[in-house]
């Protein structure tokens, strides 16, 4: 079973700092990768995805995918208090997509003015 | 914005009794999911579908059954509630085609007491 792994669990950043968050999966023939943003009593909802190796960026967020190391990250570049929240990666099961996400535990970011 | 709705929003439920967690779309989308949400486990796939009248287990189905009888609706049944299934519960819709966002409802939380 695919085993996704998130790191740090808790990160604390002033405003206009970069935050880096990491991520880690066991399964190279995954396909799609996705972090997901969860504010306090919320529900999760999707950032940014990519399904192949190398960079996306979308305003302040940047994605990054290396399958060959089974890692991807995601930069916040200037940190706002209202990035203060839960950040969920999560993978898709290799060769079929539609049975649901495995996600991460997730990375508690608190951004301070 | 795809819109999810669930049904109730808070549940206390005795143990050995009977739970409907519903949850309904109106995006048209084909895929729904049903996952819970705990502390130290992360989000769990429980139960998805593919469309109406189809119903496939995940990760942890075990104490839950699910029914998909319409393209809008999707329901968890809890047929013999247990202290153990303590926990908030999110239902996802996302469109067919390649790999898509899904767009979580806003939670039910259950307590069984």
């Amino acid at each position: 079973q695919q085993k996704v792994q998130q790191s740090p669990e808790s990160l604390i950043v002033p405003e206009g700092a970069m935050t880096s968050l990491n991520c880690t999966f066991s399964d190279s023939a995954s396909q799609y990768f996705a972090w997901y943003r969860q504010h306090s009593g919320k529900a999760p909802k999707a950032l940014m995805s990519i399904f192949s190796n190398g960079e996306k960026e979308e305003g302040r967020f940047t994605i990054h995918l290396n399958k060959a190391s089974l890692h991807f990250s995601l930069h916040i570049r200037d940190s706002q208090p209202s990035d203060s929240a839960l950040y969920l990666c999560a993978v898709s099961l290799p060769n079929n997509y539609a049975q649901g996400l495995t996600f991460g535990l997730g990375t508690r970011v608190s951004v301070f003015p | 914005e795809a819109a999810v709705t669930q049904s109730p929003r808070n549940k206390v439920a005795v143990t050995g009794g009977k739970v409907t967690l519903s949850c309904n779309q109106t995006n048209n989308h084909n895929n729904m999911y049903w996952y819970r949400q705990d502390t130290g486990h992360g989000l769990r796939l429980i139960h998805y579908s593919y469309g109406a009248g189809s119903t496939e287990k995940g990760d942890i189905p075990d104490g839950y059954k699910a029914s998909r009888p319409s393209q809008e609706n999707f329901s968890l049944i809890l047929e013999l509630a247990t202290p153990s299934q303590t926990s908030v519960y999110f239902c996802a819709s996302e469109n067919w085609g390649n790999y898509a966002e899904q767009f979580f409802g806003p939670g039910t939380r259950l307590t069984v007491l």
